[in-house]
């Protein structure tokens, strides 16, 4: 079974440029979640997509934002970036929302100069 | 404070070691605990999970929880160069919403 796939893998943005980012889940897997990860702060929980409804979002301003398409693809979109947000930006798949089993992708390496 | 501390390393072990792996936390709501490793240019992937207090044991992996504490560790016998990765805990209240660390940087020196 194919794992979780996320592209693109590196990404190199200028500030005020904006950035969507995309993730494919495990075959079966409903839920999707976002994160960031920096190394000052390790990883941050960014949303959670099940069904194309968010259920539940981090402490992350509105610049940041995603969805969920019905064959429950997610992007995660950034806008106006900052150079605070350069980042690894993971997403993770699992059958349902609220299991522990979380099965992440590789990431998008994110640099913004 | 953060909701979740640890150590962030580097830990530099020789192989066969018995290596020990902690996190404390703040927040005595937390019920789900879990330990992931990373490989560089990866993502993580999930080595043990307990709910609630206790032990688990998983081949050379041994995962506590000492609520009382506010404590978690996780414990790698006979450690071997393959073992080399990040290893971030992580917690939640309801498997809705997951806190980690910000990962201890473990290496096994052959």
């Amino acid at each position: 079974k194919a794992g979780v796939t996320q592209t693109p893998r590196y990404l190199i943005k200028t500030r005020g440029q904006q950035v969507t980012l995309s993730c494919s889940p495990i075959s079966g897997h409903r839920s999707v979640s976002w994160y960031q990860q920096t190394p000052g702060q390790g990883l941050q929980f960014l949303f959670e997509y099940f069904s194309e409804t968010q259920r539940n979002k981090g402490n992350f301003p509105g610049r940041f934002s995603g969805r969920q398409f019905s064959n429950s693809r997610s992007e995660m979109n950034v806008s106006t970036l900052e150079l605070g947000d350069s980042a690894l930006y993971l997403c993770a798949s699992s059958l349902m929302p609220g299991s522990y089993e979380q099965y992440f992708g590789p990431g998008t390496r994110l640099t913004v100069t | 404070q953060k909701e979740v501390e640890q150590d962030p390393g580097p830990l530099s072990v020789p192989e066969g070691a018995i290596v020990s792996l902690n996190c404390t936390y703040s927040n005595s709501a937390f019920q789900y605990f879990m330990w992931y490793r990373q490989y560089s240019r990866k993502g993580p992937e999930l080595l043990m999970y307990t709910y609630s207090s206790g032990n688990k044991e998983d081949g050379r992996f041994t995962a506590q929880v000492d609520k009382s504490s506010k404590y978690i560790s996780l414990f790698i016998r006979d450690s071997q160069p393959s073992d080399s990765a990040t290893y971030l805990c992580a917690m939640s209240f309801t498997g809705n919403q997951f806190y980690f660390g910000t990962g201890t940087s473990l290496t096994v020196i052959p």
